[in-house]
């Protein structure tokens, strides 16, 4: 158990729709991932969040959003979904942005949640 | 932009032999970690094993062990006495480059599917 907890672990919806998907960090991890795992693109980096504020940002859609609430935890926010949304969806978290001398930037992750549009 | 580059899609081994998985990245920074990550059937991201690149001795954890050549920029991962359990897909991570302090974020290799026969 890494520790990160993701919620739903499963999603079914239908195209044009919208859901939001929720992560906890480890406890005391400030930064937070969204990564997109399908088929077709590998694991890909959507952004990254770090004590409340944006810190870097990846091959995210516009229709997608995220945030990280006060108390650490954060949502992604998926709107006017396709069929190729469909994929799983993995949060991390680390204690750090990435201090390479400090060991911050190890990255675990969550068990994901898979998302089925149809 | 900086990649991770893992050349073999699919190995094979025979269980309690060794096998190698290559990877390579062209990250910039001078100090950083690289990272083994596997992913079972189960589609957890589980970290196997990480190299501090300012550290010249190969990171080394129970079977599992690296051969890191920094000025090569390579990484390959080293299963020894392999067991049906190690059946997996197997993902080389690298930092994008531009560390700085304000990423924390891995890029991620296409990965390797090892396949581990009795």
């Amino acid at each position: 158990d890494s520790g990160v907890t993701q919620t739903p672990k499963h999603l079914i919806t239908a195209t044009g729709q919208r859901v939001t998907l929720r992560c906890s960090p480890r406890s005391g991890d400030l930064s937070v991932y969204w990564y997109q795992q399908s088929l077709d693109q590998g694991l890909q980096f959507l952004i990254q969040y770090y004590n409340g504020e944006e810190r870097a940002k990846g091959n995210i859609l516009e229709r997608f959003s995220a945030q990280q609430f006060p108390d650490l935890h954060s949502e992604l926010n998926l709107s006017s979904l396709e069929l190729g949304d469909s994929a799983l969806y993995f949060c991390a978290s680390s204690a750090r942005t990435g201090d390479p001398r400090g060991g911050g930037n190890t990255i675990y992750f969550g068990e994901g949640s898979w998302l089925t549009v149809v | 932009a900086q990649t991770v580059t893992q050349s073999q899609p699919e190995m094979s081994v025979q269980e309690a032999e060794t096998v190698t998985l290559s990877c390579t990245y062209d990250t910039s920074e001078s100090d950083y970690y690289l990272f083994w990550y596997k992913q079972p059937p189960s589609r957890q991201m589980i970290l196997v094993i990480r190299q501090e690149a300012y550290k010249q001795q190969n990171a080394t954890e129970n079977r599992f062990s690296v051969n890191f050549q920094k000025a090569a920029k390579s990484f390959s991962l080293k299963i020894s006495d392999s067991q049906l359990g190690d059946a997996a897909m197997y993902f080389c991570a690298s930092p994008p480059g531009n560390y700085g302090g304000s990423q924390g974020n891995l890029i991620f290799g296409k990965g390797t599917k090892l396949s581990v026969k009795p």
